[in-house]
């Protein structure tokens, strides 16, 4: 049982660069979210899912697509990687029972 | 308008005492949750307790207890006998009852602890 992971560990960009940041959960789990966390701040919401199919915007969701169309997986795309998209990027899963919030071990991501 | 305010950027604690971190929050819906997640210099996101709004007694997890005073919309954690492992980024967090934000959390700015020998 893995949980929830992340690939890759890190990454760094050029500007204008595509790429997509890969997470994935094991726990049948149906809501899934991506948040950025940047320096001295609290995790910030992205983009988040309610099942497969179902993607809806957070408090940042400007840069970044989603899509689900498993359970498992839920990828977060940069379109054209801006500096100010440097940031360390968590995934998280929740399960039925209000205690259950995973969180995935991180991308830590450069733009230069 | 931020949901989860912690007012305490930084403290410092011995080795052994006790530690509260403050928390409070904004909500109007009857149903949600409390987080508080330990984040240490390696990064991940450590879950440390839960309090269900409804919930009728404090949590606790062994060392860590929820101070929970639901009228003042406060949620502060008790650490007690601190260990020097226990330095660390803390962050509270809550998620609002609804079905369509099951998978949403609200993060607080986050108290750094350093324990001290």
């Amino acid at each position: 049982n893995a949980g929830v992971t992340q690939t890759p560990k890190f990454q760094v960009l050029k500007t204008g660069q595509s790429m997509t940041l890969q997470c994935a959960q094991d726990m049948n789990h149906e809501y899934m979210s991506w948040y950025r966390q940047d320096p001295g701040m609290g995790l910030r919401l992205i983009h988040y899912s309610v099942g497969a199919g179902i993607t809806d915007q957070g408090e940042v969701p400007n840069g970044y697509n989603v899509s689900r169309s498993t359970t498992e997986d839920f990828p977060l795309r940069l379109l054209s990687a801006a500096p100010s998209q440097t940031s360390v990027y968590f995934c998280a899963s929740s399960g039925d029972r209000p205690y259950e919030q995973y969180f995935g071990p991180g991308t830590r991501l450069t733009v230069t | 308008a931020q949901k989860i305010t912690q007012t305490q950027p930084g403290m410092f604690v011995q080795e052994k005492e006790a530690v509260t971190l403050d928390c409070t929050y904004d909500t109007s819906d009857p149903s949600y949750g409390l987080f508080w997640y330990k984040q240490p210099s390696s990064g991940e996101m450590i879950f440390l307790i839960y309090q269900g709004s409804y919930d009728q007694q404090n949590a606790t997890e062994g060392r860590y207890s929820l101070n929970f005073q639901k009228a003042r919309k406060s949620a502060n954690l008790v650490i007690s006998a601190s260990q020097l492992g226990d330095s660390a980024m803390y962050f509270c967090a809550m998620r609002e009852g609804r079905t369509d934000s099951w998978g949403k959390l609200q993060f607080g700015a986050g108290t750094q602890v350093v324990v001290t020998p």
